[in-house]
C-alpha cells in the first residue's frame, strides 16, 4: 500500500533564507507521481509542484524545487528565498498510476512552516 | 475557468439532521474526489469517481455517508444522520488524467 511520511510537524525559517521540507514515500508501483500542496490559514489547497517517477530531472516551479531521490524514496520540497506569505501548512502527496486512469492522491500529515521577519 | 465549486462554504447543523454537500468539478475533468480534513486524522480520501463511476469508497467512514455523481458536472456527499464527530472540512477535487488535482475551497461542517 502506498504511504507518505512527513516527519517535521513544524518548522521555522528566516525571511529570504531557503528551507527544505522532508517527504518520504513507500510504494511498490514503478509508476507514480509526487505532489506538493500549500494550505494557508485561509484553508484552500494550492498545488505547487509535481514530479513523475520517470522524470529524469528534478521539478522546479519558480522558487519551489523538488529534490527527488528515487533510490531513497524521498521527495523533499525546497523553497528558496522564503517570504512571509510562504507561512502555511505544506502537504506531500502521492498518486500511483494504473491503466491510464487517474488514481487516488494520498497525503502526508503535513508540515507547518512559519517564516519569521 | 471557475475552478472546482463547492457549496455551501459553511454548514452548521444539529446532530441527527441530514447534510448534503455539493461539488461542481472543472469542465472536462473526468475524475472527482471527496476528502475530509480534521486535526486528528489529517486529509483522508473518502471516495473517488472516474467517469461518474465510484471506483474506491473504502474511505467512507460508515453507512451514514453516501456519495453520488449523477453526471459529469455534479456530485454530492450526504451524511444521514449527522453526528458531532463528522465536524470537519470536506474538500472536493477534480482531475483529468495526469493534469493534476484541483481542489475546491472546501465546506466547513459543524455538527452540534
Amino acid at each position: 500500500a502506498q504511504k507518505i511520511t512527513q516527519t517535521q510537524p513544524g518548522m521555522f525559517v528566516q525571511e529570504k533564507e531557503a528551507v527544505t521540507l522532508d517527504c518520504t514515500y513507500d510504494t511498490s508501483d514503478p509508476s507514480y507521481g509526487l505532489f506538493w500542496y500549500k494550505q494557508p490559514s485561509s484553508g484552500e489547497m494550492i498545488f505547487l509542484i509535481y514530479q513523475g517517477s520517470y522524470d529524469q530531472q528534478n521539478a522546479t516551479e519558480g522558487r519551489y524545487s523538488l529534490n527527488f531521490q528515487k533510490a531513497r524514496k524521498s521527495a523533499n520540497l525546497v523553497i528558496s528565498a522564503s517570504q512571509l506569505g510562504d507561512s502555511a501548512m505544506y502537504f506531500c502527496a502521492m498518486r500511483e498510476a494504473y491503466g491510464g486512469a487517474t488514481n487516488k492522491l494520498i497525503f502526508g500529515t503535513g508540515t507547518l512552516l512559519a517564516v519569521q521577519p | 475557468d471557475a475552478g472546482v465549486i463547492q457549496s455551501p462554504r459553511h454548514e452548521v447543523t444539529e446532530m441527527g439532521q441530514e447534510v448534503t454537500l455539493r461539488c461542481k468539478p472543472i469542465s472536462g475533468h473526468n475524475s472527482l474526489f471527496w476528502y475530509r480534513q480534521t486535526m486528528m486524522r489529517g486529509l483522508e480520501l473518502l471516495i473517488y469517481f472516474n467517469n461518474n463511476v465510484p471506483i474506491d469508497d473504502s474511505g467512507m467512514p460508515e453507512d451514514r455517508f453516501s456519495a453520488k455523481m449523477p453526471n459529469a458536472s455534479f456530485s454530492t456527499l450526504k451524511i444521514q444522520p449527522s453526528e458531532p464527530r463528522d465536524s470537519a472540512v470536506y474538500f472536493c477535487a477534480s482531475s483529468f488524467l495526469d493534469s493534476g488535482y484541483t481542489f475546491g475551497s472546501g465546506t466547513r461542517l459543524t455538527v452540534v
